[in-house]
């Protein structure tokens, strides 16, 4: 199976800085298969972006996705005290589908 | 606006079966494979199964093939999760999820349900 590894677990930032978050995947994800959720406490994870770098229209364009092959990067400009929450990645090149272990933004 | 529901969930022994269930309002289900996907209290995200739209393919994840069976009434609105032979490991919330594609699978999740606690304890 796909083995998704993001860094960092944590990361902490004030509002307005930028944030970075890596996926980085055991094997290549194929066609850029790869997307990004958003789940704050108590709440189901939104999708975010998918296909690597195409982002959902419930998010602003603050948020990039990037990379190929067994890279990927998660960038956040201007943080705004809603964007702090936790970030998961997934994979759907091959099953089973998975998941990275996740990245908590937090205010710092 | 779309709706997951699920429902189902509850505490139950080792060993025992649960049947979780998943409608939604708001979106023709029929139209999209529905995943199920679970979170163990405090950890991250693993996906358990998911079946196409006209309930043609069904994929699982290790953890629960022979287990688990995913299924969707004739309709096609209400998608079933039977788990069988229940794991104290199988203690989690589980949500459905919508899948991307309409009539083919995405394998990525746009609409996700609030999620129905399994408890598997002695």
């Amino acid at each position: 199976e796909v083995v998704l590894t993001q860094s960092p677990g944590t990361l902490s930032l004030s509002p307005g800085e930028r944030a970075t978050l890596s996926c980085r995947a055991s094997q290549s994800v194929g066609t850029n298969q790869l997307a990004w959720y958003q789940q704050k406490p108590g709440q189901a994870p939104r999708l975010l972006i998918y296909d690597a770098s195409s982002r959902t229209t419930a998010f602003p364009d603050r948020f990039r996705g990037s990379g190929s092959g067994t890279d990927f990067t998660l960038t956040v400009d201007r943080l705004e005290p809603e964007d702090f929450a936790l970030y998961y990645c997934q994979q759907y090149a091959a099953t089973p589908i998975t998941f990275g272990q996740g990245t908590r933004l937090e205010i710092k | 606006q779309v709706q997951l529901v699920e429902s189902g969930g509850g505490v139950v022994q080792p060993g025992r079966s649960l049947r979780l269930s998943c409608a939604a309002s708001g979106v023709t289900l029929s139209f999209y494979a529905v995943h199920w996907v679970r979170q163990a209290p405090g950890k991250g995200l693993e996906w358990v199964a998911v079946i196409s739209y006209d309930g043609s393919e069904r994929y699982y994840a290790d953890s629960v093939k022979g287990r688990f069976t995913i299924s969707r009434d004739k309709s096609g609105n209400t998608v079933y999760l039977q788990m069988n032979g229940l794991r104290v490991g199988d203690t989690a919330t589980y949500h459905c999820a919508r899948d991307w594609g309409v009539r083919r699978t995405m394998f990525y999740f746009d609409d996700w349900g609030q999620g129905t606690l399994v408890t598997v304890s002695s």
